[in-house]
C-alpha cells in the first residue's frame, strides 16, 4: 500500500536556525497537507498543496510539493521555540485511496 | 475550520472492558474520521464514519473491535471494546468541513490507557 516517509525523524536545532522536513511518497499523490502537532496536542491543519511544483508560504514557512508529486517539503527560516513540535504531512494517492499520514519530524528548538 | 470536542479527554481502563468516545462537531459535516495515535507514532486512520450509513474500516480494523455510531451530521462515537494494553492509545476524530478537500480539523484526542 501507500507508503508516506519523512526525514529527518528528529532534529534539534538551536532557536535563529533553519529546519528542513522532507517528505516522500511511494505513489503519486492528488496532494499533500502538512500539519503541526505540538508536545500534548493534536494536529493542527497548516497548509494545503495541490499543483505540481507549489511552492506556498506563512510568514517564515515554506511549503513546496514536488514537479513529480510524490515529494514535498517544508522549510522554517530562523527557528524559534513556538515552532516545536512534530510535523506531518499527509497525502492522498491518486485513484480515491486513502488520505496517509507520513511518519513525521520531530523538531526542538533550544533558545 | 470547525471547533470539535471529544470526550472523555484521558481515561484508564481495565483490560477487558469496554470505553466509548464522543466526538462533538459544532457545524454539520458529511463525514467524520476517527484516527489512532500510538506513543510517539504518526496517525493511523481507523475508519470513517458517515451519517445514516455503515462506517468504513479500514485495513486491520473491524467493527466487532471499534463500532462507530453516527446519529447525527454534528455526532459521532467510537467504542473500544474488549480492550487490552495494546490498544492504549490516543484517539482522535477529524472532520473535513470543506467536503472531500482533504484538510483534516482534529478533535483534542482522548488518551486511552489500558492496564
Amino acid at each position: 500500500g501507500q507508503q508516506v516517509m519523512q526525514i529527518p525523524q528528529y532534529q534539534h536545532v538551536q532557536e535563529g536556525e533553519d529546519f528542513t522536513t522532507y517528505c516522500n511518497s511511494s505513489t503519486t499523490l492528488s496532494n499533500i497537507q502538512w500539519y503541526k502537532q505540538r508536545p500534548g496536542g493534536h494536529p493542527v491543519f497548516l497548509i494545503q498543496l495541490v499543483k505540481s511544483g507549489e511552492v506556498k508560504k506563512q510568514k517564515r514557512l515554506t511549503f513546496q510539493f514536488g514537479e513529480a508529486k510524490k515529494n514535498s517539503s517544508l522549510h522554517i527560516t530562523a527557528t524559534q521555540t513556538t515552532d516545536v513540535g512534530t510535523y506531518f504531512c499527509a497525502g492522498r494517492g491518486t485513484g480515491f485511496q486513502k488520505l496517509v499520514f507520513g511518519t513525521g519530524t520531530r523538531l526542538l528548538v533550544s533558545p | 475550520s470547525a471547533v470539535i470536542s471529544q470526550k472523555p479527554s484521558r481515561d484508564i481502563c481495565q483490560r477487558g472492558t469496554s470505553l466509548t468516545i464522543q466526538c462533538q462537531v459544532d457545524s454539520q459535516v458529511t463525514m467524520m474520521f476517527w484516527y489512532r495515535q500510538q506513543p510517539g507514532q504518526s496517525l493511523t486512520l481507523i475508519a470513517t464514519a458517515n451519517q445514516g450509513s455503515e462506517a468504513t474500516y479500514e485495513s486491520g480494523f473491524v467493527i466487532d473491535k471499534f463500532p462507530i455510531s453516527r446519529p447525527n451530521l454534528t455526532f459521532s462515537t467510537l467504542t473500544v471494546s474488549n480492550m487490552s494494553p495494546e490498544d492504549s492509545s490516543i484517539y482522535l476524530c477529524s472532520v473535513d468541513p470543506s467536503g472531500g478537500t482533504d484538510t483534516q480539523y482534529f478533535g483534542p484526542g482522548t488518551r486511552l490507557t489500558v492496564l
